[in-house]
């Protein structure tokens, strides 16, 4: 079953924009990470953050993450049309094995020229 | 670096039969997970290997099982399809034991039911 909501489920957006992608999740973590999903494909890594980091950067993404409310959001600043894809978030357990990731509901987003 | 190459990419098969999906992981890599996706479920994690031994599974019937070879690559089958199996199946693989995180993804194969 899948532990994570993502919120908005889809979001439309002008080239040059920034897109917020908030994520949910039920049970302690030992780390989030944000996957990027194109059209049906492989997802790709995009940033991990441990339950210790607060936030973290990388190129034109930001994630933050609030344990005590158990969410994060995932910032891409000034979106491009490649930036057009499926955004998932997902967990690692606190306990368990690192390699399990139990992922969100995704978040479509459409970057227009 | 070659990355995750998953065999074959898509498949048609009619219920009741059996298939065999193949994963070869990015070079060095020693685990590897299998993901199933549908509309309706999403993203759901089926089971990991590492050095031939499932260690961790998901809340799949038994129908799904798979298994590792010594060099590292893997293979997942399923038997007695049924039509809600149609998926998109996704296999990750990552480097080492205990404290690599982040996943590698092949281009899945997509698995259809008639």
């Amino acid at each position: 079953s899948q532990q994570g909501e993502e919120d908005p489920q889809a979001l439309s957006i002008q080239e040059g924009e920034n897109a917020t992608m908030n994520c949910s999740y039920k049970t302690s973590i030992n780390n989030l990470q944000w996957y990027r999903q194109n059209s049906g494909r492989g997802l790709v890594h995009l940033i991990l953050i441990r339950s210790n980091e607060r936030e973290k950067h990388s190129g034109r993404l930001r994630v933050t993450l609030d344990t005590s409310k158990k969410s994060s959001s995932l910032l891409i600043t000034a979106s491009r049309a490649a930036d057009t894809a499926s955004y998932f978030c997902a967990t690692v357990a606190a306990t368990g094995t690192a390699s399990k990731l139990t992922f969100g509901t995704g978040t479509r987003l459409q970057v227009t020229l | 670096k070659a990355g995750v190459t998953q065999t074959p990419r898509y498949l048609i098969k009619t219920r009741g039969q059996q298939v065999t999906l193949s994963c070869s992981p990015i070079s060095g890599h020693r685990s590897v997970s299998w993901y199933q996706q549908t509309p309706g479920q999403g993203l759901q994690f089926l089971f990991e290997y590492f050095s031939e031994t499932q260690r961790n599974k998901g809340n799949f019937p038994g129908r799904f099982s798979g298994r590792q070879f010594s060099n590292s690559r893997s293979e997942m089958n399923v038997s007695t399809l049924e039509l809600g199996d149609s998926a998109l199946y996704l296999c990750a693989s990552s480097s080492s034991a205990a404290w690599s995180y982040e996943q590698y993804f092949g281009p899945g194969t997509r698995l259809t039911v008639t």
